[in-house]
C-alpha cells in the first residue's frame, strides 16, 4: 500500500538556520505530492505542492522537488524564522485517488 | 471568505455513547473528507462524499458512518465508542471530488472518550 516516511523529530533550529525535513515515499504510479503544516491547536494547512516529477513546489519561503528517482520530497528552507515552529506533515495522493496518506509529522522548533 | 468549518471545538464522552461531529465545507468546494488524528500521528482518512454519496472509505470500521447535505456540509457519527476514538478529528474540502484540487482542513474537533 501508499506510504510516506518522514524523519523524526523533533528537529531543533536556532533562527535564520537552513532547514531540511526529510520525506519519501511508497506508491504506485505518479502520486501528487503535498507538504501541510500544523500550527498548535490548529488544522491543517497546505503549504505547497507539486504534481509531476521534477516539480518544484514553494510557498512563504519553503520549497520542495518532487524527485521521482529517489521517490523523495524533501522540505528546504534557507532561513527558518520562530514563527516557522510548527509540526509538518508530508502527504501523498495516488492518481485517481481521493485519500491523502500522511506520513506521522516532523514537529520543528526555533529558538531566538 | 470563510474557510472549512467544524463543531464542536472540543467533545468529552463516554464508552458507549454516540456522538455527531459537523462540517461545513469551503465556499465553492462540493467534496468532504474525513480524517482521524491521534495524538502525536498523521491523519487517516475515514471517508469521502461528493454529491451526497460515500465515495471512498479508508480502514475504518463500520461504527464509522457519515452524510452530506444538499448543500454540500456533512456530519460524521460514530457509535458505540472506545477509549481509542480519542482523537482529533479533521475536516477537508475541496472541489472536483478531491481528486484534483488539494484539500483544505479545518481546525478540527477534539473527541475524548472516558
Amino acid at each position: 500500500g501508499d506510504s510516506v516516511t518522514q524523519m523524526e523529530g523533533p528537529v531543533t533550529l536556532s533562527e535564520e538556520a537552513f532547514l531540511t525535513i526529510n520525506c519519501t515515499y511508497t506508491a504506485t504510479g505518479y502520486p501528487s505530492l503535498f507538504w501541510y503544516v500544523q500550527y498548535p491547536g490548529e488544522g491543517l494547512q497546505l503549504l505547497l505542492k507539486a504534481t509531476k516529477a521534477d516539480d518544484k513546489g514553494s510557498n512563504k519561503g519553503f520549497e520542495a522537488t518532487y524527485r521521482k528517482e529517489t521517490t523523495s520530497f524533501h522540505l528546504e528552507k534557507g532561513s527558518v524564522q520562530v514563527s516557522d515552529s510548527a509540526v509538518y506533515f508530508c502527504a501523498l495522493r495516488r492518481t485517481g485517488r481521493r485519500a491523502l496518506t500522511f506520513g506521522s509529522g516532523t514537529r520543528l522548533q526555533v529558538q531566538p | 471568505d470563510a474557510g472549512v468549518t467544524q463543531s464542536p471545538t472540543h467533545l468529552i464522552k463516554t464508552r458507549g455513547q454516540q456522538v455527531t461531529l459537523r462540517c461545513s465545507p469551503k465556499s465553492g468546494h462540493d467534496t468532504v473528507s474525513w480524517y482521524q488524528q491521534a495524538l502525536g500521528q498523521g491523519p487517516q482518512f475515514i471517508f469521502q462524499y461528493y454529491e451526497e454519496e460515500e465515495r471512498q472509505r479508508g480502514n475504518f470500521p463500520d461504527r464509522f458512518s457519515g452524510h452530506q447535505f444538499p448543500n454540500y456540509s456533512s456530519e460524521l457519527n460514530v457509535n458505540a465508542l472506545l477509549l481509542g476514538d480519542s482523537a482529533l478529528y479533521l475536516c477537508a474540502s475541496s472541489s472536483g471530488q478531491g481528486m484534483v484540487q488539494p484539500q483544505h482542513f479545518g481546525d478540527g474537533t477534539r473527541l475524548s472518550i472516558l
